[in-house]
């Protein structure tokens, strides 16, 4: 059984850091291409980050609200995903999925989420 | 950006309809396009990719095609469980985009 599971989500003041961590098992997980999505409570989807797998050198693509501010990483060893959020602001809460996709697919498997909000 | 749009964004049907769901892409996507159902307080679950190609798992009352930017996702027999939130999503380009969603509940 696939499990994705996220952590690290909590309040933060604007401006401030959090790193979440998603736990991967059930997957090769070197192979899989990792994506964080987020969803404002009761609004739509929004993709925010990708690394690409071994494979594709671990390269990373990032939405334009947050290149700059966020980095994803990966640890394969770990089977872990992580996302660095510096200098945050009010508009990114959200709760922060994390997903993975296999080669020729697309979002196969969704965690359960954490929820960030960017308080004072 | 590729801007994705969802028709209806809300529709009500009963048990045993067939239903539709309509997601248009600004500009061509190729078959590179995704459909999610998510119920409240749970993370979404994929359905379809490669616009047609069933996701492992999931039950065959649900089907997608493509018309040119037009894609289609139905469901051939509505049961209770498949009263959620669809959302598409295109996954050609960079930022990958979702559609506003439609929301299919209880007539």
């Amino acid at each position: 059984e696939v499990q994705l599971v996220e952590s690290g989500g909590t309040l933060v003041q604007p401006g401030g850091s959090l790193r979440l961590s998603c736990a991967a098992s059930g997957i090769t997980f070197s192979d899989q291409h990792m994506d964080w999505v987020r969803q404002d409570p009761g609004k739509g989807l929004e993709w925010v980050a990708r690394i690409r797998n071994r494979a594709r050198s671990h390269t990373t693509e990032y939405a334009a609200s947050v290149k700059g501010r966020f980095t994803v990483s990966r640890d394969d060893s770990q089977n872990s995903l992580y996302l660095q959020m510096n200098s945050l602001r009010t508009e990114d809460t959200a709760v922060y999925f994390c997903v993975s996709s296999r080669v020729g697919s697309v979002f196969d498997h969704w965690g359960q989420g954490t929820l960030v909000t960017v308080s004072s | 950006d590729i801007q994705m749009t969802q028709s209806p964004s809300s529709l009500s049907a009963s048990v045993g309809d067939r239903v539709t769901i309509t997601c248009r892409a600004s500009q061509g996507i190729d078959n590179s396009l995704a459909w999610f159902q998510q119920k409240p307080g749970r993370a979404p679950k994929s359905l379809i990719y490669a616009a047609s190609s069933l996701q492992s798992g999931v039950p065959s009352k649900f089907s997608g095609s493509r018309s040119g930017t037009e894609f289609t996702l139905t469901i051939s027999s509505l049961q209770p469980e498949d009263f959620a939130t669809y959302y598409c999503l295109q996954y050609l380009t960079y930022p990958f985009t979702f559609g506003p969603g439609t929301t299919v509940d209880f007539k």
